[in-house]
């Protein structure tokens, strides 16, 4: 089974900031908090990874909790083309296989 | 860099024949290859654990006799559906562990298989 909780789904206004939370109140010492995303019809897309401090890259900021129960995956302009099921996942390190849940099916509003 | 390809991208087969497809690393060696299958509105789920030069590993419940799994080079492996059913459809996707980028996997583009 998956060991995080997110939203089945959010809309997000084209343009704002979409924040997408996730619970992983499990999580173990060694493990990293993933994201991917995947469009319809695709295969997934990596996004970004952290352990405990936050990240940022070209596609998305991650900010981890300080008890690292939880993330939020932030797109800081989120535009059409980021309409898609975001995963988060946890797990020790890139090449572990990776456990999906349902994620959270992102809408962005025009 | 980390492109993952599949092929075909889509494929259409009568009930009782056999189906494979393949999983390719473009531009980086990968020894661990994963297979996943996805129903309409599921999410993915993962069928076994590839490595080149080695058995696969299956994840319970999947048939390793139906979908057999051949990872012969560390750019290749093939996914093969055998004597398949109406109940196979479903869209397959492989991703590639690079070990350049934190053995972080990178997914193929999906093969969507219906059997009539």
């Amino acid at each position: 089974d998956a060991k995080t909780t997110q939203p089945p789904s959010m809309d997000c206004a084209e343009g704002r900031a979409a924040n997408l939370p996730c619970n992983h109140s499990t999580i173990s010492g060694n493990e990293y908090v993933y994201w991917y995303r995947q469009i319809h019809s695709q295969g997934p897309q990596y996004i970004i990874h952290g352990l405990k401090n936050n990240e940022t890259n070209e596609m998305a900021s991650l900010i981890i909790t300080e008890d690292r129960k939880s993330s939020t995956l932030i797109l800081p302009h989120a535009t059409l083309r980021d309409t898609a099921v975001y995963y988060c996942i946890v797990r020790v390190s890139g090449d572990d296989k990776i456990i999906f849940g349902k994620g959270t099916r992102l809408h962005i509003l025009p | 860099g980390a492109v993952v390809s599949q092929h075909p991208s889509w494929v259409i087969c009568k009930s009782g024949t056999s189906v494979k497809i393949e999983c390719r690393s473009l531009d980086f060696q990968a020894t661990t290859m994963f297979w996943y299958r996805q129903f309409p509105k599921q999410s993915l789920m993962l069928m076994a654990t590839s490595n080149e030069g080695s058995k696969a590993t299956y994840e319970q419940g999947v048939e390793k006799d139906k979908f057999l799994i051949n990872h012969a080079s560390l750019t290749l492996s093939t996914l093969t559906v055998t004597s398949a059913h109406p109940e196979d459809s479903s869209f397959y996707i492989c991703s590639a562990s690079d070990f350049r980028n934190y053995n972080e996997q990178f997914f193929g583009p999906g093969t969507r298989l219906t059997v009539l």
